[in-house]
């Protein structure tokens, strides 16, 4: 069965780091790239950026370098997304989907997760 | 606000049509294709409709999707009351160099 399996639920104090898994079956996890997304509460899709899952490369949306980090551990399928200094904002729905198209330009998330909420609170 | 620009809120009656605008410009909807995502509420979204107007398998055919200029458009005929969720449409931004979304829009069935 395809799908993406993601970790649970997460709370976190302002100023901590999280790491959110996702891991990939049913498929060939380095022929398709890797997206994060996430959704505040009450609020639309956000896009965070990609990895690439054959080279490791990673790709930051404009504003989202330096807190987010993107990693993989190709052995067991899975991708990782790293979020540090967490602050009340950064609580949300954070979906991994898998990316599906030809050019840099044209492809789409044919493949979601089903998110991990990352609560941040003191 | 989102670079891509939907209206919040649409509705109609079971069997009816409804269509749900995504407006953008030319360095996004004007020059890339466009997704559609459906969320029904308390899950993950779901691709729709890609490049502009393909549907995935399993998709029904009461959704179509069409692009035209600097705007798309998500159309669902016969409406039932399982379609009530939130779209999104999607595209790549070649100024900002990222995928953006449109704010989203929530349909009622009623």
């Amino acid at each position: 069965q395809v799908q993406l399996v993601q970790s649970g639920s997460e709370l976190k104090e302002p100023g901590a780091s999280v790491k959110v898994s996702c891991k990939a079956s049913g498929y060939s996890f380095t022929d398709y790239a890797m997206n994060w997304v996430r959704q505040a509460p009450g609020q639309g899709l956000e896009w965070l950026g990609w990895i690439s899952t054959d080279t490791g490369d990673p790709t930051y949306a404009q504003g989202f370098t330096g807190q987010f980090v993107f990693s993989l551990d190709t052995s067991v399928s899975t991708a990782y997304m790293q979020i540090g200094s967490l602050k009340s904002e950064d609580t949300a729905v954070y979906y991994c989907a898998r990316k599906r198209g030809g050019t840099s330009r044209d492809w789409y998330f044919d493949l979601w997760g089903r998110g991990a909420l990352v609560t941040v609170s003191s | 606000q989102s670079v891509l620009t939907q209206p919040p809120s649409a509705s109609g009656t079971p069997g009816q049509r409804v269509t749900i605008s995504c407006s953008g410009s030319s360095s996004n909807i004007g020059s890339n294709p466009v997704s559609w995502y459906q969320q029904l509420p308390g899950t993950a979204p779901k691709l729709l409709i890609y490049f502009n107007n393909q549907r995935p398998s399993g998709v029904p055919d009461r959704f179509s999707g069409s692009q035209s200029g600097t705007s798309a458009s998500l159309a669902i005929s016969g409406l039932q009351s399982e379609d009530e969720a939130d779209y999104y449409c999607a595209a790549w931004d070649d100024s900002l160099n990222g995928r953006v979304f449109g704010g989203g829009t929530k349909l009622t069935v009623l």
